[in-house]
């Protein structure tokens, strides 16, 4: 079974700066996705960001991007000039290829603040 | 507007009432999910289901009914429900099983 493991369960970060959320995953299969979902106060679950494993390239989407080590099993989000909306509680999830019948695996989640 | 819409948003009841919370998508998916989220536990899958008339257990099923007699509709069944049923239940779908889910805006459910 896949496991997911965010170590970090707070952080803050100053407005503008920028900021980094790890996460690292258990698996022993070689195709599956990995996301970020952003939960915000108001509860709604918001897809971030999405990586394809055999995708080499670190997916990226505006001021988001991700630090992807295939190998160190690693999935790590950086936030660009964070701003105070992304305050939110973020969840890193893996997703398998593989298996037949298909299931969301997430992490504890990080409650990112962002201070003025 | 493309969207998954839970009913209801909160409920209070007692151990043993049977409740059902419903999940409707208007996005024509394949795939619906449910999960429930606890504090330090992050979201875990309750069931899912691939299609009409195909559904599966998740991590947590013990507890749980679902039914997936039309392609919107998943609901939620708890039979007899009990205190560590407490919990924020989300319902989630995607094109296919490979696909970004789309989350419903979460029930609050409280079992006294």
């Amino acid at each position: 079974a896949q496991t997911v493991t965010q170590s970090q369960p707070e952080m803050s970060v100053q407005e503008a700066e920028t900021v980094t959320l790890s996460c690292t995953y258990d698996t022993s299969e070689n195709n599956y996705y990995l996301f970020w979902y952003k939960q915000p106060p108001s509860r709604q679950m918001i897809l971030v960001i999405r990586q394809e494993a055999y995708k080499q390239q670190n997916a990226t989407e505006n001021r988001f991007s991700v630090n992807f080590q295939k190998a160190a099993k690693s999935f790590s989000l950086k936030i660009s000039d964070s701003q105070l909306g992304d305050t939110a509680m973020y969840f890193c999830a893996f997703m398998s290829r593989e298996t037949s019948g298909s299931r969301l695996t997430f992490g504890e989640g990080t409650q990112l603040t962002v201070n003025p | 507007e493309a969207q998954v819409t839970q009913n209801p948003r909160y409920l209070i009841t007692v151990t043993g009432k049977k409740l059902t919370v419903t999940c409707s998508q208007n996005m024509n998916h394949e795939y619906m999910s449910w999960y429930r989220q606890d504090p330090g536990l992050g979201l875990r899958q309750i069931y899912y289901s691939m299609n009409v008339e195909v559904t599966d257990k998740g991590d947590v099923p013990e507890g749980y009914k679902v039914s997936r007699k039309e392609k919107r509709n998943f609901p939620l069944i708890l039979e007899s429900p009990s205190p560590n049923q407490t919990s924020l239940y989300f319902c989630a779908s995607s094109l296919t099983i490979n696909q970004p889910q789309h989350f419903g805006d979460g029930t609050r459910l409280s079992i006294l």
